[in-house]
């Protein structure tokens, strides 16, 4: 069965700080893998979508990397921002039906 | 850029009533669009494809007569909630897709309580 397992399951931080989320899959074959930013009460947005052959991508302060060896991601949030509460999920599609999986994602609290 | 807009973003009804949900994609068609379900502290669940002009694809354990689906335009699905009960209450989520394979842009969500 394929899985997205997301560490941690909730962080707090101090605003000005950088944290690392991770998101582990088994999904295979594997097409691309997102890193949504969803605010409470609100729809998941985009924040970055890799392929395969890709190993880092970055939107602003966020830096997303892809090792698919060892099916290993992570979101790295650098000087943290208090509007970057939120819960961050890592969504893997696979080629096999398009399927999308998604993991339960990370709730980022961040305080002055 | 693109936008999905979803209505209403939260709604309240009674036990045993019907409440329909919109999902409209803005500047762009969609012929596909996904509905998706959200538990509190919980991640997103596909409940179904809707597709434009045909019937919507289920996921195992939704029950269709429940979860009415129209998608009768290019911009355009609805997700009806009938005989609601207490335990629909929920996060009802759309998406559509973009032009980048596998990527898709959100709703904002409707949040459902039945009273």
């Amino acid at each position: 069965k394929n899985q997205v397992e997301q560490s941690p399951q909730s962080l707090i931080i101090l605003e000005g700080k950088n944290c690392t989320l991770q998101c582990n899959y088994t999904v295979s074959p594997f097409s691309n893998l997102r890193w949504y930013k969803q605010d409470t009460g609100r729809g998941p947005v985009s924040l970055t979508i890799m392929t395969f052959s890709e190993n880092t991508k970055s939107n602003g302060r966020y830096t997303a990397t892809l090792d698919a060896d060892t099916k290993q991601s992570s979101l790295h949030i650098t000087a943290s921002q208090l509007s970057d509460s939120a819960s961050y999920i890592c969504v893997v599609r696979g080629t096999n039906a398009g399927k999308s999986t998604f993991g339960d994602g990370t709730t980022l609290t961040v305080k002055p | 850029g693109a936008v999905v807009s979803q209505h209403p973003s939260w709604v309240i009804c009674k036990s045993g009533t019907s409440v329909k949900i919109e999902c409209r994609s803005l500047d762009f068609q969609a012929t596909t669009m996904f509905w998706y379900r959200q538990f509190p502290k919980q991640s997103l669940m596909l409940m179904a494809t809707s597709n434009e002009g045909s019937k919507a694809t289920y996921e195992q354990g939704v029950e269709k007569d429940k979860f009415l689906i129209n998608h009768a335009s290019l911009t355009l699905s609805t997700l009806t909630v009938t005989s609601a009960h207490p335990e629909d209450s929920s996060f009802y989520i759309c998406s559509a897709p973009t032009g980048t394979v596998g990527s898709a842009f959100f709703g904002q969500g409707t949040r459902l309580t039945v009273v």
